[in-house]
């Protein structure tokens, strides 16, 4: 069974930083991209950011490049986001998701860790 | 970049009813597309994926079709629980966007 577990949320101050966590199990970690797609409150879907397997391919939206990075960790099957200088529009729900490149799709969604950016 | 656009943004319809819900791409996407079902307080769920094929276990009344730039998911007959947020997805290649979503409400 496919379990993708997100921590690391919390209550920040605007231009704090910092680093979620994702610990997967249940598939071969090392053989899916991976990536991070946010919901703001009340809003729609926004995907923010992507890995390869291998790690050596990464890709952000532009929303939010130059100021977060993906990184995994592929013998402890973990997924990192780290958000440096954090806005008030960065509070959202963060959903760690197995996916997204061509050919698959997001096939399956971590329930997500609530960041909250609020002086 | 490549934008996704859906419509409407909402619609209400009633139990049986047939529901269209589309989704343009503003460059070709090939069939790299999915829709995802995202119900209240819940995590989004893959519906659809390569425009038209049904991921395992999803109602058949749910179908999908299009290409290149056009897309449309339909439910032949709508049910009570599918009262939810329909998003559309691009996985060509990034930036992997999302559409703004369409919330479908029963009457």
């Amino acid at each position: 069974e496919v379990q993708l577990l997100e921590s690391g949320g919390g209550l920040v101050q605007p231009g704090w930083s910092l680093r979620l966590s994702c610990a997967a199990s249940g598939f071969t970690f090392s053989s899916y991209a991976m990536s991070w797609v946010r919901q703001a409150p009340g809003k729609g879907l926004e995907w923010l950011s992507s890995i390869s397997g291998s790690g050596s391919s990464t890709y952000y939206a532009d929303s939010v490049k130059g100021r977060l990075t993906i990184s995994r960790d592929n013998s402890k099957n973990t997924l990192y986001l780290q958000m440096n200088n954090l806005r008030l529009e960065d509070t959202a729900v963060y959903h760690c998701v197995k996916g997204v490149r061509a050919p698959a799709p997001i096939d399956f969604w971590g329930q997500g860790t609530l960041v909250t950016v609020s002086s | 970049d490549t934008q996704m656009t859906q419509s409407p943004s909402s619609l209400s319809a009633s139990v049986g009813d047939r529901v269209t819900i589309t989704c343009r791409a503003s460059q070709g996407i090939s069939n790299y597309f999915a829709w995802y079902q995202q119900k209240p307080g819940k995590v989004p769920k893959l519906l659809i994926y390569a425009a038209s094929t049904l991921q395992s276990g999803v109602p058949s009344r749910f179908s999908g079709s299009g290409s290149g730039t056009d897309f449309t998911l339909t439910i032949s007959s709508l049910q009570p629980e599918d009262a939810a947020t329909y998003y559309c997805q691009k996985y060509n290649s990034a930036p992997y966007t999302f559409g703004q979503g369409t919330k479908l409400e029963i009457k």
